[in-house]
């Protein structure tokens, strides 16, 4: 069975650009959630989606964005991109909430 | 609210040797419980999970953790370590309607 897959595995912008990243969960799992991760704040949630609705969403700037298809494929989007995006940003599925995630490798962008 | 706080930020300990990395939560609701692991440039996989039942949560690579609710804690164990083991050690907590909350995470690094 195929993992979690995140595309592209590394990014660059420069500031003011806007990015989307992808993420297809694995077969059969219906929830997606979105994470940034950076050496300074740790790994903070960002959304989590299921059956294409946002169940949840964390203390981010609403220049973050994202949506779920009826496949339980994912994108997140970033507008006006700031230096301090620059992260790792890691997107894990469940079969279910509460369940546990499987997390793909991550998007890597730096903002030049 | 829940907060989770991995009290060591990093552990260095030698080859075949045991290991406890340490982690305490906070939260008002009843909460399922995870340890994850990072290896470097790739997402985190999960090493275990307490969701309820036993206590005591056997997981993969030898690991285990003991859930102990009267001290809201869920230490990671394991009787001994091998140098594959070096990696970044990440607990989570999840409860309720409330988003995941990960720890700062525990550098384990393992010396021959």
């Amino acid at each position: 069975k195929a993992g979690v897959t995140q595309t592209p595995r590394y990014l660059i912008k420069t500031r003011g650009q806007q990015v989307t990243l992808s993420c297809s969960p694995i077969s059969g799992h219906r929830s997606v959630s979105w994470y940034q991760q950076t050496p300074g704040q740790g790994l903070q949630f960002l959304f989590e989606y299921f059956s294409e609705t946002q169940r949840n969403k964390g203390n981010f700037p609403g220049r973050f964005s994202g949506r779920q298809f009826s496949n339980s494929r994912s994108e997140m989007n970033v507008s006006t991109l700031e230096l301090g995006d620059s992260a790792l940003y890691l997107c894990a599925s469940s079969l279910e909430v509460d369940q546990p995630q499987h997390f793909g490798d991550g998007t890597r962008l730096s903002i030049l | 609210a829940q907060s989770v706080t991995q009290l060591d930020s990093q552990v260095p300990v030698f080859e075949e040797a045991p290991v406890e990395l340490r982690c305490n939560y906070s939260s008002s609701v009843s909460v399922y419980l995870f340890w994850y692991v990072q290896y470097p440039n790739q997402g985190l996989q999960l090493l275990l999970k307490y969701l309820s039942g036993s206590t005591l949560v056997k997981g993969i690579n030898g690991f285990e953790a003991e859930f102990n609710k009267s001290q809201t804690s869920f230490h990671l164990r394991k009787p001994s370590v091998h140098i594959s083991d070096t990696a970044e050690y990440f607990c989570a907590v999840k409860g309720g309607s409330y988003i995941p909350t990960f720890g700062r995470g525990t550098s384990l690094i393992v010396h021959p």
